[in-house]
């Protein structure tokens, strides 16, 4: 089991906006970071330390935290996005780090 | 751009020891900057974090599977290992080698990644 959560499943109509939670104790003390991935491909990086964005992401994926839960939101959402999404940290030790179980996003 | 190619046998015996090499092109895996990291992924599943490596060799394991793994760095062939012991069917996933950044709160963020290596462990 991870000691990050995830909902498993969330949709989103085309160009509306979609947030995707991550819950764990560690994400009180240590920011979440954010990747998408597509079938059969590497996963990649969308949103770093919180909200932090690496070269050539698009400025509609942000993030946040509060508490014990991260967030991930895509604003404008686009059919290009339709992936499953991972949120990563550190637990609250501080001792491991750990992928949340993963997010399927589906673009109505 | 920084490349990371796994490589290594797709199919391992069960009780068997699996063993992939990470070749990292156009940068150097000496840089103080990054660690070096082995990620797997079981077929339909999600990502699970296995361990660490600096260039110094220095290293850190996912404690779930810490007394089967082993990841060691050749500085001068640009390439890091993995290692894992007495495989079993669980131990089926996509492997991927990645690059982790140092200077993040997390202090090892996966950045750059290959594009991973299937190992099935099947008799």
């Amino acid at each position: 089991s991870s000691e990050l959560t995830q909902d498993p499943a969330v949709s989103v109509a085309l160009g509306q906006t979609v947030r995707i939670t991550c819950q764990g104790d560690g994400l009180r003390i240590y920011y979440a970071s954010w990747y998408q991935q597509k079938p059969g491909q590497a996963p990649v990086l969308v949103i770093y330390d919180r909200n932090n964005r690496p070269s050539g992401i698009p400025d509609r994926f942000s993030g946040s935290n509060s508490g014990n839960t991260a967030s991930l939101t895509i604003t404008g959402t686009q059919a290009e996005d339709e992936a499953d999404y991972y949120c990563y940290s550190r637990d609250s030790s501080g001792n491991r780090w750990v992928f949340g179980g993963g997010t399927k996003l589906t673009v109505l | 751009q920084l490349q990371l190619q796994e490589s290594g046998p797709g199919l391992v015996k069960p009780s068997e020891t699996l063993s992939l090499t990470c070749t990292v092109s156009d940068g150097s895996i000496s840089s103080s900057s990054y660690f070096w990291g082995w990620i797997r992924q079981p077929p339909g599943k999600g990502l699970e974090w296995v361990g660490s490596i600096y260039y110094s060799g220095s290293t850190y394991y996912n404690p779930s599977l810490k007394s089967r793994v082993t990841i060691s760095v050749d500085t001068s062939k640009n390439q890091f290992s993995l290692k894992l012991s007495s495989v079993t069917a669980a131990d089926t996933a996509v492997y991927y080698c990645a690059r982790l950044v140092r200077d993040t709160v997390t202090t090892r963020l996966p950045d750059y990644w290959g594009q991973g290596t299937l190992v099935t462990v099947s008799s």
